[in-house]
């Protein structure tokens, strides 16, 4: 199956800072979605991004599909943003699965 | 809010119960996914269901099974619970069954099996 890597594991930021966190795939993907765990644990929708840029914000993100990897970029950090971000693919040779890395801890201090 | 409804939110229970996990797609999604968040696992993609029927299966315990109803809602249960169940499982929907599209998250349900 389909492997995707985050990097890096675990980051700590001061507030106002700014981070770029990357997911790497071994695949063609039609699908790839970023999310962020909250400390609550609920797992908020931040891109549906298969190719191309978007913006969202603070946020962005930048999905090169035939270099098989997405950027997810955060700009001037908050303490809101701590949590656990998340990247997920759907490979073209699966059916409608997401396929999640082990994602990026944050930790954004005062 | 994603649209998606789960309930219930905490579930606490005992080895060899069973229990029933809910979900309430988004309005309009046909297509509902269920997925486990584990400690040792991470998340994991459990079972689909497109329009009442099944349509992949991933990592699914013969123990645990789910179904799709008529009105789209969808039940996952866990039977003969063990230790190791304690996991935060999430549902999932999305327009139609490929996945050339976003998949909304509902906030899960976290399973305590004590």
């Amino acid at each position: 199956g389909i492997q995707v890597e985050q990097s890096p594991p675990d980051l700590i930021l001061q507030e106002g800072a700014n981070s770029t966190l990357r997911c790497n795939f071994s695949d063609s993907v039609n699908n790839l979605q970023w999310f962020h765990q909250n400390p609550w644990g609920q797992l908020i929708n931040l891109f549906y991004i298969p190719s191309g840029t978007k913006q969202n914000g603070r946020l962005s993100a930048t999905t090169v599909a035939t270099e098989r990897y997405s950027l997810l970029y955060i700009s001037s950090s908050q303490t809101t943003d701590s949590g656990v971000y998340f990247c997920a693919v759907g490979w073209y040779g699966t059916a409608s699965k997401l396929t999640f890395g082990t994602g990026t801890r944050l930790q954004v201090t005062l | 809010d994603s649209g998606v409804t789960q309930t219930p939110k905490h579930l606490i229970t005992a080895t060899g119960q069973r229990v029933t996990l809910r979900c309430s797609p988004r309005s309009g999604d046909l297509s509902v996914y269920w997925y486990q968040q584990s400690l040792d696992q991470g998340l994991q993609f459990l079972i689909q269901y497109y329009n009442g029927e099944e349509r992949a299966k991933g990592n699914i315990l013969e123990r645990f099974s789910a179904q799709q109803f008529p009105d789209l809602h969808s039940e996952l249960n866990l039977s003969s619970l063990e230790l190791g169940d304690s996991a935060l499982y999430f549902c999932a929907s999305s327009v139609s069954g490929g996945n050339n599209q976003p998949q909304h998250f509902g906030d899960g349900t976290r399973l305590s099996i004590l």
